[in-house]
């Protein structure tokens, strides 16, 4: 079953502005959140990381909430740069399985000039 | 630094033939984790392997297979291919076992016709 969920495939932003990618989750045993950026034909990178007992981490343009409440979480990107565009990919880890993360579908971002 | 290295990064085989997968992890990582990922769809969780040991498996047939060797770096073995076997194969390597901070190779991109 799909445990983490991105509903958005797709997110087209003009270069400067803000890119705000969605991400929500069913599983209230995930205490650990990542997001990972993917370009054709390499790894997915790491990007930016949240534990569960925080509702926000910023790390240069990056910043993502975490709305436990509402089960979302949310990356945001600012300004977004054309270098941005790829695929990205929301993860989590749970509480009593740390040994693997469960994984979105992906949003891919493309940033236009 | 080298960060995590698979091995080949292109393979196309025959259905029903065996296939073998290489993962060097970060140097000092004790972590190996394996990772499939098809068109379309987020990376399914296959292994992860910590201090040689399995900790977790995901949903996948006996056919899929691992282990991790005393340098930690990590086989993923698939027998009797199948044509849904074709996928982009991650391995992910971390400090610890608990994926806080998983880095991903380039991918193995596995064609079986």
């Amino acid at each position: 079953d799909q445990q983490v969920k991105q509903n958005s495939p797709s997110l087209s932003v003009q270069e400067g502005r803000i890119s705000i990618l969605n991400c929500d989750y069913t599983n209230s045993m995930f205490d650990y959140f990542l997001w990972y950026k993917k370009y054709p034909a390499e790894g997915p990178t790491f990007l930016i990381s949240i534990s569960s007992i925080k509702d926000k981490n910023e790390d240069g343009r990056f910043t993502v909430f975490l709305n436990k409440s509402a089960k979302h979480l949310s990356l945001h990107i600012v300004p977004s740069q054309p270098g941005d565009s790829a695929v990205y990919f929301c993860a989590a880890r749970g509480r009593s399985n740390d040994y693997k993360l469960s994984f979105g579908a992906g949003t891919t971002v493309t940033v236009r000039a | 630094d080298a960060g995590v290295t698979q091995s080949p990064t292109h393979l196309i085989k025959t259905r029903g033939q065996h296939v073998t997968l290489r993962c060097s992890p970060i140097s000092g990582h004790k972590s190996v984790s394996w990772y499939q990922q098809v068109l379309g769809q987020g990376p399914q969780f296959i292994f992860q392997y910590y201090e040689k040991e399995e900790r977790g498996r995901g949903n996948f047939p006996d056919r899929f297979s691992a282990r991790q060797f005393p340098n930690y770096s990590s086989e993923l073995n698939v027998n009797a291919l199948l044509l849904g076997d074709s996928a982009l194969y991650l391995c992910a390597s971390s400090l610890g076992g608990g994926n806080t901070e998983a880095f991903f190779g380039q991918g193995t991109r596995l064609t079986v016709v």
